[in-house]
């Protein structure tokens, strides 16, 4: 059973241009999360999502993100405009259900020169 | 703001001592508490967790210590291991096990 596979993992971005960062969960996993992470510091929530539904993105800026989670294929985190402050660390992590452990891919890594 | 904290940001250990690493909490309401293991360009890895009716629970090499009174959590490493080094984070489990994380303590281990 795979992990939680994010790809990819290195994106280097020019300002003002689009990120689309991909997580596809752990096989038989409907629950995704995004978390985004800055040079040392913790994870901080960003959106939560069920197939097809956006749960909770009380952590998401009102402007230029976006995510969603399809029926089929991976669930897509997009960067509109990209500026150089969204440089970060961009986790997803997915769990059978909203109430149980979730696990973490590997991230990817968005640098904006 | 944040509601969950670390009181150190780095711990530095002998190989084979005991580690522990703390974290202090602000929602009084949480009832699930997680600790990661972050590895430099890795995801988290689930190391234990806890529930707010208990105050201790144990795995491999690992136990997790919870006092709701003061809301501190702690995390207790036994024989620390040079694969142990890493940066640990404490996290806060909210409503569809939304998780807030602190800010990390890195861990080394000196052979």
């Amino acid at each position: 059973n795979a992990g939680v596979m994010q790809n990819p993992r290195h994106l280097v971005r020019r300002r003002g241009q689009e990120a689309r960062l991909r997580c596809s969960p752990m096989k038989g996993h409907s629950h995704v999360y995004w978390y985004r992470q800055l040079p040392e510091e913790g994870l901080k929530f960003m959106v939560y999502l069920q197939k097809e539904n956006i749960i909770d993105e009380s952590g998401m800026p009102k402007e230029r993100f976006s995510a969603e989670f399809p029926k089929e294929g991976p669930s897509i985190l997009r960067i509109q405009q990209v500026v150089r402050g969204d440089s970060a660390a961009y986790f997803c992590a997915s769990s059978p259900r909203g109430e149980t452990e979730a696990f973490f891919g590997q991230g990817t890594r968005l640098t904006v020169v | 703001g944040e509601s969950v904290g670390l009181h150190l940001p780095t711990l530095s250990v002998q190989e084979g001592d005991n580690s522990i690493i703390n974290c202090a909490y602000s929602n009084s309401a949480s009832d699930y508490f997680i600790w990661y293991k972050q590895e430099s360009g890795k995801g988290p890895q689930f190391i234990i967790d806890i529930r707010s009716n208990m105050d201790k629970r144990q795995g491999q090499r690992v136990t997790v210590l919870l006092n709701k009174t003061v809301k501190h959590l702690s995390l207790q490493i036994a024989a620390t291991q040079p694969g142990d080094s890493a940066v640990y984070f404490c996290a806060e489990a909210g409503s569809n096990y939304k998780l807030t994380f602190g800010k990390g303590t890195l861990l080394t281990v000196n052979p």
